[in-house]
């Protein structure tokens, strides 16, 4: 079984420049996460979407950055303009739906890195 | 903001000797707990999860949770050096929500 594909895996920036990450989620999961983890910290949940609306991006820094899911499946964070605070991993995740009850878990992908300088 | 609380460590255990992972949490309706390891430059991977007071254990992991406290613990029997991660401990909110709240985490090293 395929896992979390994420792309780019590592992205140099300066400062108020734009950056977009692709995710594409284990085929069938009805749910992707965005986290964010800075350096020294646990993930960060950004956004969360259940199909192609959003569960709750109440973390999501609205301001600057966005993301969306079309169709249900691939999903696309976008940070615009980004400052040298957004320096980070950015995990994206997925997992079937009520997955808390089957024992399952979330998986994540093997991030994409963001040096802002 | 729900809070989930980890000593940041580092814990430093010799190899063969017993690693003690702690963390609290805010919301006393929390009901689903894990612990996930963390390696330098990679991504998170589940390895224990708990649900219900006691101890659950699985080979040489054995989670702890007393709800009582607010309180989840991970042992690691005959510590290897393989084991030495970052371990998150991790909290799922109350309900439908599916969203995990992650602790800080705890950097374990385990010296051969």
């Amino acid at each position: 079984e395929a896992g979390v594909a994420q792309s780019p895996r590592y992205k140099i920036i300066e400062k108020r420049q734009s950056v977009a990450f692709w995710c594409n989620p284990i085929s069938g999961h009805a749910t992707l996460y965005w986290y964010q983890q800075i350096l020294g910290q646990g993930p960060k949940l950004l956004i969360q979407f259940q199909n192609n609306g959003v569960v709750d991006d109440s973390q999501l820094p609205k301001d600057r950055f966005s993301a969306e899911r079309l169709k249900g499946v691939d999903s696309t964070l976008k940070i615009q303009p980004a400052k040298l605070e957004d320096s980070a991993v950015y995990l994206c995740a997925s997992s079937p739906s009520s997955w808390w009850t089957a024992g399952n878990t979330i998986y994540f992908g093997e991030g994409s890195w963001l040096t802002v300088v | 903001q729900k809070e989930v609380e980890q000593n940041s460590g580092p814990l430093s255990v010799p190899e063969g000797a017993i690693a003690s992972l702690n963390c609290t949490y805010s919301d006393r309706g929390s009901q689903s707990f894990f612990w996930y390891r963390q390696y330098s430059g990679k991504s998170p991977e589940l390895i224990m999860f708990i649900y219900s007071n006691g101890d659950k254990e699985d080979g040489r992991f054995t989670a702890q949770l007393n709800k009582a406290s607010q309180y989840v613990s991970l042992l690691i029997r005959d510590s290897q050096p393989s084991d030495s991660a970052t371990y998150l401990c991790a909290v799922k909110d109350k309900g439908g929500s599916e969203k995990l709240v992650f602790g800080k985490g705890t950097k374990l090293t385990v010296n051969p």
